[in-house]
């Protein structure tokens, strides 16, 4: 079955980065984009960015322009988020997320568990 | 930027209710507006896309309608599997999307 797998908590010092990995299966990867979301604890979503699997282009919520990159490896069909400078707003559970593409873009129906990212001195 | 506002933020219910939520976003978005459900320690879960087509999956009881700024989702009979929180997302400027703040749906 159609699935995303997220790699495991991660903790990190302020300034520092951090990287994810969600692993897809279950379809074509490079048919589908992907986007990722997070949500501060407590807190709603919040849409980070997109990434096309099949050249690599990239779309980032302009809050995030010049510390997150999202790359895929087709070899291994997974896609990552990098976020640079980390500070303790930064701390929240990400989540990898498929767009349906088909019949509309833009609806996420396939989600990764989540990954909880926690920055603290 | 599209900001999307939900009200109420909170609601309580009883199982068999009828209940509805609204979505109202800043400019007319057309019918871009999903809705999604998410339970404590849960990814969020597709419900609705395209302002009121009905994922593969999600119950009946589930609906949603609306376009352009004003958007509802109405679950009919709750059941006690459906308290939890609610989320509407615009995608009318996809990839670039944005969610409302969402409601939070408990037993009365």
């Amino acid at each position: 079955q159609v699935q995303l797998v997220q790699s495991g908590v991660e903790v990190k010092k302020p300034g520092a980065s951090v990287k994810v990995a969600c692993k897809t299966s279950g379809y074509t990867f490079t048919r589908y984009g992907l986007n990722w979301v997070r949500q501060a604890p407590g807190q709603g979503l919040e849409w980070m960015g997109y990434i096309r699997p099949y050249n690599g282009d990239t779309d980032y919520e302009q809050k995030f322009q010049g510390r997150l990159t999202m790359t895929t490896d087709t070899s291994t069909s997974t896609v990552y988020m990098e976020l640079r400078g980390l500070t303790s707003d930064d701390t929240a559970i990400y989540f990898c997320a498929r767009d349906m593409t088909y019949p509309v873009k833009g609806a996420f129906d396939i989600w990764g568990q989540g990954t909880m990212v926690t920055v603290s001195s | 930027d599209i900001q999307m506002t939900q009200s109420p933020s909170s609601l309580s219910a009883s199982v068999g209710d009828r209940v509805t939520i609204t979505c109202r976003a800043s400019q007319s978005i057309d019918y871009f507006l999903n809705w999604y459900q998410q339970k404590p320690g849960r990814a969020p879960k597709l419900l609705i896309y395209a302002a009121s087509s009905l994922q593969s999956g999600v119950p009946s009881r589930f609906s949603g309608s609306g376009s352009g700024t004003h958007f509802s989702l109405t679950i009919n009979s709750l059941q006690p599997e459906d308290f939890a929180t609610y989320f509407c997302q615009q995608s009318y400027t996809s990839p670039v999307s944005s969610f409302g703040q969402g409601t939070n749906l408990e037993i009365k």
